[in-house]
């Protein structure tokens, strides 16, 4: 089974805390995104990366990097964590052949920042 | 700007027929996708529509036009683990997915 596995599914955090989201998919896929999905709203891209060692800016970057050095890991990096990063972020992988837009999920890492 | 329409909640009833609408307008239009998302749960693929037409998998079918930016997920024989939000979204020019807030979607015995 396809498996995208994010490191915490609840975290909680001071502002002005570093934090650091994990990623790792076991399906050799080219293609990784990181997603906020808040209520009410659609889920916003904020960085994602077709390669190792590539990334590209969402629609959303500002207060967020990315860092992958590996192909099957992703890292979403808040800098110094501010209350409008409550969210519950979700990571994603596809495939570089494929149906474009055929994501798989991982199960979301609900950062509450305080 | 790029929008994409869909009811916030819908009630249904367990057995029943259901039909879940999206109406977008993007910069371009590379395919339709819908997903499922129980609560608390990963996002997960249900269909992709690019050509106008109805796609039938199982009780669910996604229909597609292109022309009037439109498209629906229709359930048949509702069962309670269908309970979940259904999220749109449309790949744009760029490739890029846009996406709707999503429809919780409520089934009663």
């Amino acid at each position: 089974d396809v498996k995208v596995t994010q490191s915490s599914r609840y975290l909680v955090k001071r502002t002005g805390e570093k934090v650091f989201l994990e990623c790792v998919q076991d399906m050799d896929h080219e293609n990784m995104f990181w997603y906020r999905q808040d209520p009410g709203l659609g889920l916003r891209l904020i960085y994602f990366s077709y390669d190792v060692k590539m990334k590209e800016k969402g629609d959303i970057p500002e207060g967020y990097s990315v860092s992958r050095e590996k192909k099957e890991r992703f890292s979403l990096i808040l800098e110094s964590a501010s209350t409008n990063q409550t969210s519950m972020y979700l990571c994603a992988s596809s495939p570089g052949g494929g149906v474009a837009g055929e994501l798989f999920f991982g199960e979301g890492s609900r950062l509450t920042v305080l | 700007g790029q929008n994409i329409d869909q009811p916030t909640e819908m009630t249904a009833t367990e057995g029943a027929i259901v039909q879940i609408n999206c109406t977008y307008q993007t910069s371009g239009f590379n395919g339709l996708f819908w997903y499922q998302q129980h609560a608390g749960e990963a996002p997960t693929f249900l269909s992709y529509n690019v050509l106008d037409g109805l796609e039938e998998k199982g009780r669910f079918s996604s229909f597609l036009s292109r022309s009037k930016g439109y498209s629906y997920l229709l359930l048949k024989e509702l069962q309670m683990k269908d309970s979940a939000s259904y999220l749109c979204a449309v790949m744009d020019s760029n490739y890029q997915l846009i996406w709707g807030a999503g429809t919780k979607l409520i089934i009663k015995p």
